[in-house]
């Protein structure tokens, strides 16, 4: 198993473009998240989704969009990139068992220029 | 008050001996317990999970859970360089809760 994967790796962006981060899991997890993690800063969620067809905000997501069209993917949208957005983006998964062990992707480094 | 909140450290250990790393929470329902470890510039991974009060072991660490005092540790046994890391206490409130609640993290350095 890959576990979860993410791509790309890295990106810079510049303010007012937009990307798709793509996040993918081979666990048939059906909870996914997509955090992000400023420098030196603790993990903030941004949005979730507890299966296909089934997103729901977390406590940052201004400027953010998702969608879970299949258990495995989970994209997440950046709509007119902003300096404040600049931040490491991770993605990950759990199964529904209760206790919600969550399995990380490698993350991705985003810088908005 | 923090929901998890932890010492930001650092905190430096010597190597070979015990690291010792504190996590408190706030909500006394809280039923799952992890620890993840992050390197610097990579993604957590999860090292260790309690859900029962008492001690769970795992080679060289082993993971507290007192929920009447509502805390959780981390002990680190013969700890070694390749353990200077960021670790991340995390809780779920509820059985069944889809969102963890993380604390800051704190950062341990072992020093040869």
């Amino acid at each position: 198993n890959a576990g979860v994967t993410q791509t790309p790796k890295f990106r810079i962006l510049k303010i007012g473009q937009s990307m798709t981060l793509q996040c993918a899991q081979d666990m048939n997890h059906n909870y996914m998240y997509w955090y992000r993690q400023d420098p030196g800063m603790g993990l903030k969620l941004i949005y979730y989704s507890v299966g296909a067809g089934i997103t729901d905000k977390g406590e940052v997501p201004n400027g953010y969009n998702v969608s879970r069209s299949t258990t495995e993917d989970f994209p997440l949208r950046l709509e007119l990139a902003a300096p404040s957005q600049t931040s490491v983006y991770f993605c990950a998964s759990s199964s529904p068992d209760g206790y919600n062990e969550q399995f990380f992707g490698p993350g991705t480094r985003l810088t908005v220029l | 008050q923090k929901e998890v909140e932890q010492n930001s450290g650092p905190l430096s250990v010597p190597e070979g001996a015990i690291a010792s790393l504190n996590c408190t929470y706030s909500d006394r329902g809280s039923q799952s317990f992890f620890w993840y470890r992050q390197y610097s510039g990579k993604s957590p991974e999860l090292i260790m999970s309690i859900y029962s009060n008492g001690d769970k072991e795992d080679g060289r660490f082993t993971a507290q859970l007192n929920k009447a005092s509502q805390y959780v540790s981390l002990l680190i046994r013969d700890s070694q360089p390749s353990d200077s890391a960021t670790y991340l206490c995390a809780v779920n409130r509820d059985f069944g809760n889809e969102k963890l609640t993380f604390g800051t993290g704190t950062r341990l350095t072992i020093i040869p």
